[in-house]
């Protein structure tokens, strides 16, 4: 069975300039999470989504984040504009209310 | 809210020894306790989780971790370190019913390093 597939895997971009980090989460998963990971702060939560619906944003660091779940099977997460402070990794996991979270195996950001 | 510290940023051992991660947890709930393993450039991964049945709970690859509530502990052992057991381990605290709805509160990290 297909993971939580990410796309792009890596991205180098410059400052002032639009990303946008792709997620496609476990076929028949309700619930979608995105995670921001450095070395300073660690894992942290963005934003989640259940049933495509978003819960609690309150982890978006500020107006220039934003994410969307138009579907069951795809959601989006965008940085305009982007700043070198933003680079991380960013994860993408899902579940099915089991406690469990499958994780992606993230995309690397780096702005210049 | 809930929290989660792990004691220990870097934790070396040699191969063949005893591994003990350490994990504090903080909630006014029975919490859901789960260990995360990432290893470089990839996601994490699920070692094994706690959710209010057996207190001493066996994972993947040898781990093991006990729930003690007296203590709020959820430390991770393993008895025989090998070197393929080197990467970061993540300790996690959910306080929903199967800790979908909520996601996971995450700890620190550790880093684990295998001396041979």
């Amino acid at each position: 069975d297909a993971g939580v597939i990410q796309s792009p895997r890596h991205e180098v971009t410059e400052m002032g300039q639009e990303v946008t980090l792709r997620c496609k989460p476990i076929s028949g998963h309700n619930s979608l999470f995105w995670y921001r990971q450095t070395m300073m702060r660690g894992l942290e939560l963005l934003i989640y989504f259940n049933n495509n619906v978003p819960i609690d944003d309150s982890g978006m660091p500020e107006d220039r984040f934003s994410a969307k779940m138009p579907n069951a099977s795809f959601s989006t997460l965008k940085i305009q504009p982007s700043e070198p402070r933003d680079s991380a990794v960013y994860f993408c996991a899902s579940n099915q209310n089991t406690g469990e979270l499958f994780f992606g195996e993230g995309s690397r950001l780096t702005v210049l | 809210a809930q929290s989660v510290t792990q004691l220990g940023s870097h934790v070396s051992v040699s191969e063949g020894a005893l591994v003990l991660l350490r994990c504090n947890y903080s909630s006014s709930v029975p919490p859901y306790l789960f260990w995360y393993v990432q290893y470089p450039n990839q996601g994490l991964q699920l070692l094994l989780k706690y959710t209010s049945a057996a207190t001493l709970v066996k994972g993947i690859n040898g781990f093991e971790a006990e729930f003690k509530k007296s203590e709020t502990s959820f430390h991770l052992t393993k008895p025989s370190a090998h070197m393929s057991d080197a990467a970061e381990y993540f300790c996690a605290v959910s306080v929903k019913t199967g800790g979908g709805a909520d996601g996971l509160t995450f700890g620190k990290g550790t880093h684990l390093i295998i001396q041979p």
